[in-house]
């Protein structure tokens, strides 16, 4: 069963700090990776993909891919309370599966 | 740019009773997934269709089925509802499936929630 781990959470970062949420997968063949955001209520929106070993950056937020370990993180710089949804990290396999992780509610705290 | 379309947003159902979810994609999108959202069990993916095919399947019992038509709207059933089934179901459409030009980015529409009484 091919699958993708996130700490649950809530993850309580101050606001202006740094927020760093990680996932781990186990399908060694996954070729892509993603971080949606889902506000409560609303449906997950992509706000990054990644598809090579190392960093990628876009804005305040920056990806880091790990194929050796199969580790992916999300950074988040200067959080701001609207930065307080959950976050979904995903894994497209050879197989073009799209697996997610069940996801990783971040708290901004004032 | 119309977005990903789903309908019903909401409904209510028995045990025992099935159900049809319809979702229109993103136009020029051709594949279309369906996901299934429970507290606790989290996004899970349910089945992928490109060009009335489906190409993907999740580890769901056969009382979930999906079809995709020629215009790429896709629908899917679940018969003899369940209390389990009560979810949030959510249909995503992409511009392709497969292959080194796919990103593989999926765009979300609202979700149909259902609750099995």
């Amino acid at each position: 069963q091919k699958e993708v781990e996130q700490n649950s959470g809530p993850l309580s970062v101050p606001e202006g700090a740094i927020a760093s949420l990680n996932c781990t997968y186990s399908d060694r063949g996954s070729q892509s990776f993603f971080w949606y955001r889902q506000y409560s209520g609303k449906s997950p929106e992509l706000i990054m993909s990644i598809y090579s070993n190392g960093d990628k950056e876009d804005g305040r937020f920056t990806a880091q891919l790990n194929k050796a370990s199969q580790y992916v993180s999300l950074l988040i710089r200067d959080s701001q309370p609207s930065d307080s949804p959950t976050y979904l990290c995903a894994s497209k396999g050879r197989d073009d599966k799209i697996i997610f992780g069940k996801g990783t509610r971040l708290h901004i705290l004032p | 740019k119309a977005g990903v379309t789903q309908t019903p947003r909401y409904l209510i159902k028995t045990r025992g009773q099935q159900v049809t979810l319809s979702c229109s994609p993103i136009s020029g999108h051709r594949s279309v997934s369906w996901y299934q959202q429970t507290p606790g069990q989290g996004l899970q993916f349910l089945f992928e269709y490109f060009s009335e095919t489906q190409r993907n399947k999740g580890n769901f019992p056969g009382r979930f089925s999906g079809r995709q038509f020629s215009n790429s709207r896709s629908e899917m059933n679940v018969s003899t509802l369940e209390l389990g089934d009560s979810a949030l179901y959510l249909c995503a459409s992409s511009q392709i499936a497969g292959g080194p030009l796919n990103t593989g980015e999926l765009f979300f529409g609202e979700g149909s929630r259902l609750t099995v009484l």
